[in-house]
């Protein structure tokens, strides 16, 4: 069964950093591109980095370009998320997605459960 | 960046009616690439459309999409009790992917 299990998530003050992860199973890793997307309490879903799976490229959304990080490890089948300089308006449920056409930025095909994000004083 | 803009915001219907979603995107989207994903409560979204009209993995064949110009449409023909949720549609042609501000189809 292809799995997506996001761990990491919590309460952090603005300012703060968190580190999100993502561990992965049922499928071949290290061929298909992977992202984060982040969605604010009653809000659409949100794009927010995609990492290549063999070249290493990284992508970020505007919203978090210098403040965030995104890394795998292809022999870990794990995604991370370097969170620093949080503010407010990262509050959401971070999920980890999969690419669905290998290593190319399409659709999500698969979504982990979610792990919520809070940044608050 | 392409803004996707979603109507209605939310759709009333009764199980067994056809649902009719639209997704316009204020430039053409390269190939089609527009996917649609369903969302109900508590849940992470799911893939149902990708390419404006191809169903994903599993997804029965009540669903389907279409697409003219710039205007994408999701149709579910014979709402089934599980189908009510929010539908957000996202582009994938250009960075950043973006997601439209979503549909919520209820019971009526």
């Amino acid at each position: 069964e292809v799995q997506l299990l996001e761990s990491g998530g919590g309460l952090v003050r603005p300012g703060g950093s968190l580190r999100l992860s993502c561990a992965a199973s049922g499928f071949t890793f290290n061929t298909f591109a992977m992202n984060w997307v982040r969605q604010a309490p009653g809000k659409g879903p949100e794009w927010v980095s995609a990492i290549s799976a063999t070249t290493g490229d990284t992508y970020y959304a505007d919203s978090v370009e210098g403040r965030f990080t995104i890394s795998r490890d292809n022999s870990r089948n794990t995604l991370s998320l370097l969170m620093d300089s949080l503010r407010a308006d990262d509050t959401a449920i971070y999920y980890c997605a999969k690419d669905a056409f290998g290593d190319y930025l399409g659709a999500f095909d698969v979504w982990g459960q979610g792990t919520m994000v809070t940044v608050s004083s | 960046e392409i803004v996707l803009a979603q109507s209605p915001g939310t759709l009333s219907l009764s199980p067994g009616e056809r649902a009719t979603l639209s997704c316009w995107a204020s430039q053409t989207v390269r190939n089609n690439y527009l996917a649609w994903y369903q969302q109900k409560g508590g849940q992470a979204p799911r893939l149902l459309i990708y390419a404006a009209s191809r169903r994903a993995t599993g997804i029965p064949d009540r669903f389907s999409g279409s697409v003219s110009g710039t205007d994408f449409t999701l149709t579910i023909s014979g709402l089934e009790p599980e189908d009510f949720g929010v539908y957000y549609c996202q582009q994938y042609a250009v960075s950043p992917r973006t997601f439209g501000q979503g549909t919520k189809v209820e019971i009526k």
